[in-house]
C-alpha cells in the first residue's frame, strides 16, 4: 500500500487561505470517511487536527477545516498566521495493510 | 491531564532486540485503544501497529509484522512494542498515541513525546 501523495509544500502570506490536498485510491480515501489531518512542528509529536474527514477536535482552531471529494481529501487553512508553519499529514483508513496509511507530508510556510 | 510517555529506546545493534513502554495516565487507559507510530529521521509517519483496548485483537503494518508485538498491561496503564529482528531501517522516533474513541480512522488525539530508537553496528 503506498503512501498518499501530498505536495511537498504550499505557502501564503498572512491572511490567505491555502489548500493541501492528499491523493489516495479507491481503497482508502475513496472507500471510507475515514481521513485525518495532523500538524506537526520540528521535533514534535503530531497534533491532530481533523478527523473523519471534516470533524475537529475541541481546541482546534476553526481555521482549519476538511473536505473529500473521490479519492481525494483537502485540509484548509483559513487566516493563515505565522503560527501555522508545520508539516502537515494526512493518514487514512484502508481495507487492507497497512490499515492506516499516511500522506508523504506537505511543509507549510506563511511568507 | 492526559499523557502519555514512552521509555526504552537506545542503541542497538542490527538483529537485536528492544521492548518500548508506553506510561498512561490522565485517563481510563482500559478503554482506549491505542497505536504505535514511527519516524524516521527526516521522513513522514509511519503507522507500525494498532491494539484494542482489551489487548485482544492486534494490526501491525506489513513492514514489521512478526518481527514486533504490541501488547498492553491495563492494570498498569502500559503499553508495550517488543522489537525483535531489528533492522537499520527500523532507526525511528516511536511515538505511541490514544484513539478517539468509536473514531473512524487514524484518530489519535493524544501522542508521546516518543523515543528514539537507532539501529546500528
Amino acid at each position: 500500500q503506498s503512501a498518499l501523495t501530498q505536495p511537498a509544500s504550499v505557502s501564503g502570506s498572512p491572511g490567505q487561505s491555502i489548500t493541501i490536498s492528499c491523493t489516495g485510491t479507491s481503497s482508502d480515501i475513496g472507500a471510507y470517511n475515514y481521513v485525518s489531518w495532523y500538524q506537526q512542528y520540528p521535533g514534535k509529536a503530531p497534533k491532530l487536527m481533523i478527523y473523519e474527514v471534516t470533524n475537529r477536535p475541541s481546541g482546534v482552531s476553526n481555521r482549519f477545516s476538511g473536505s473529500k471529494s473521490g479519492n481525494e481529501a483537502s485540509l484548509t487553512i483559513s487566516g493563515l498566521q505565522a503560527e501555522d508553519e508545520a508539516d502537515y499529514y494526512c493518514t487514512a483508513y484502508a481495507h487492507r495493510n497497512p490499515f492506516y496509511v499516511f500522506g508523504t507530508g506537505t511543509k507549510v510556510t506563511v511568507l | 491531564e492526559v499523557q502519555l510517555v514512552e521509555s526504552g529506546g537506545g542503541l542497538v545493534q542490527p538483529g537485536g532486540s528492544l521492548k518500548l513502554s508506553c506510561a498512561a495516565s490522565g485517563f481510563t487507559f482500559s478503554s482506549y485503544e491505542m497505536n504505535w507510530v514511527r519516524q524516521a529521521p527526516g521522513k513522514g509517519l509511519e503507522w507500525l501497529s494498532y491494539i484494542t483496548s482489551d489487548g485482544k485483537i492486534m494490526f501491525y503494518a506489513d513492514s514489521v509484522e512478526g518481527r514486533f508485538t504490541v501488547s498492553r498491561d491495563n492494570a498498569k496503564n502500559s503499553l508495550y512494542l517488543q522489537m525483535n529482528s531489528l533492522r537499520a531501517d527500523d532507526t525511528a522516533v516511536y511515538y505511541c498515541a490514544r484513539e478517539i474513541p468509536r473514531c473512524g480512522g487514524d484518530c489519535n488525539d493524544y501522542w508521546g513525546q516518543g523515543t528514539l530508537v537507532t539501529v546500528s553496528s
